[in-house]
């Protein structure tokens, strides 16, 4: 069974400033997903950015990117720039894609708190 | 505007009574997940369906059911047989198949006392 794990349960950063928030994963499967959900207080979940298994490029949307590395099974997120706005808890997924175990479900790491210091 | 509703947003019970969450979707999608979330444990599936009249236990199914008879409505009973039932329960929706994205409603907020 797959299974996400994220260390670190609390960050901070200072605003404007870089941070980088940790995720790996354990698998036998060679293709997936993998994705980082950001939920605000508003407890409202949201996509903030996702990575094919297959594509070695690392994807980035605006101030977020991940690095990638698959042979390691890490999956990590860059915030620059940070902003206030981007204090909430992350959370990393992973996401079957082959065969009878593609239920669309997503498996979740334990989350991980980001305070974002003016 | 399309999206995923749940409701009550908070919702209180007392021990030994049954109690239905509801989930709704107007975006068309074919499968909708029920997740649980509880402090340092992330978001754990407890039912899913991908399409109509059909549905599947998720990791964490004891003490809950569901039912699909809509393809708009995946509402989720929490009976008194789940021994720990105080939790935030977020409903999801995503087009079969699609890889790319869960829409996530809102969430409740169960509290048993």
């Amino acid at each position: 069974a797959q299974t996400v794990t994220q260390s670190q349960p609390e960050m901070s950063v200072q605003e404007a400033e870089t941070v980088t928030l940790s995720c790996t994963y354990d698998t036998s499967e060679s293709d997936y997903y993998l994705f980082w959900y950001k939920q605000p207080p508003s407890r409202q979940m949201i996509l903030v950015i996702r990575q094919e298994a297959y594509k070695q490029q690392n994807a980035t949307e605006n101030r977020f990117s991940v690095n990638f590395q698959k042979a390691a099974k890490s999956f990590s997120l860059k915030i620059s720039d940070s902003q206030l706005g981007d204090a909430a808890m992350y959370f990393c997924a992973y996401r079957t894609i082959h065969g009878s175990s593609n239920t669309g479900k997503l498996i979740f790491g334990q989350g991980t708190t980001l305070q974002v210091k003016p | 505007d399309g999206g995923i509703t749940q409701s009550p947003k908070y919702l209180f019970r007392k021990e030994g009574q049954n109690v239905t969450l509801s989930c709704e979707q107007n975006l068309n999608h074919d499968a909708m997940y029920w997740y649980r979330q509880d402090p340092g444990q992330g978001l754990r599936l407890i039912y899913y369906s991908q399409i109509v009249n059909d549905f599947q236990k998720g990791d964490i199914a004891e003490g809950y059911s569901v039912s699909r008879e809509k393809k708009e409505s995946f509402p989720l009973t929490v009976t008194s047989a789940q021994k720990n039932p105080t939790a935030f329960y977020l409903c999801a929706s995503s087009i079969r198949d699609n890889p790319y994205e869960q829409y996530f409603g809102p969430g409740t907020r169960l509290t048993v006392t």
